[in-house]
């Protein structure tokens, strides 16, 4: 159970495209989902939350115009990255967590490179 | 400043014999600590939590200790198997903070587990 995919695994896109990930929970109900950000060496960084149905939470330091965080459902949330550019080549991703639990179930992640 | 840390960046050990991986938090208000396992270009996955009201957590080869007083805590794996070769993060987190479950990471310690 409480298992997290992302699509896609892999994406290679031009400078100046916007590209979207999606997180889905495919057998529970996510209530909060997060966003990370991984840089080589580095640990996860969380960029947002975004709980069903509202705005999602930014941390400080991540542009939301050019990171749009959608959690249209309870399975489903997507970040838009706007107007791609190489600096935001990155490995990110995705976590849920189900109502009251405080495990967060993570995606297997979408590796971005903007060429 | 790190709130979560974990100081040693690799860890090599015989397969059979224990692994201790440390974790040292600096925020007392922590209440709810994780420890995730993590392949190179994948989701990290959950392994074994501790809530800060119990000092020990056990699940088969995994152990967590947790010591309030020093604010540390450590993830015991025996035996080691080559498979449980990976990058090891702790996070740690405040359940009734308000902070909506957020997970703060350590850097991750890279265990290698050799035959």
């Amino acid at each position: 159970g409480a298992v997290v995919s992302q699509h896609p695994s892999r994406v290679i896109c031009k400078s100046g495209t916007s590209v979207k990930i999606e997180c889905r929970s495919l057998d529970f109900q996510a209530t909060t989902m997060f966003w990370y950000r991984q840089f080589p060496k580095k640990s996860l960084m969380l960029m947002a939350t975004s709980n069903e149905g509202s705005k999602a939470t930014y941390e400080q330091g991540v542009e939301k115009d050019k990171f749009l965080i959608n959690h249209a459902s309870l399975t489903l949330s997507t970040l838009t990255v706007t107007s791609a550019h190489p600096e935001d080549s990155s490995f990110y991703i995705c976590s849920a967590s189900i109502a009251s639990q405080e495990t967060q179930y993570f995606g297997p992640g979408t590796r971005l490179l903007v060429l | 400043d790190q709130q979560v840390k974990q100081n040693s960046p690799s860890l090599s050990v015989q397969e059979g014999r224990i692994s201790i991986l440390n974790c040292d938090y600096t925020n007392s208000m922590f209440d709810y600590f994780l420890w995730y396992k993590k392949y190179p270009a994948e989701g990290p996955t959950f392994l074994i939590s501790i809530s800060s009201i119990k000092d020990k957590n056990e699940d088969g080869r995994f152990t967590v200790f947790l010591n309030k007083s020093a604010k540390h805590l450590s993830l015991h794996i025996v035996p080691s198997q080559p498979g449980d070769s990976a990058v090891y993060f702790c996070a740690a987190t405040l359940r009734y903070g308000g902070s909506q479950g957020n997970l703060i990471f350590g850097k991750g310690t890279k265990l290698s587990v050799k035959p």
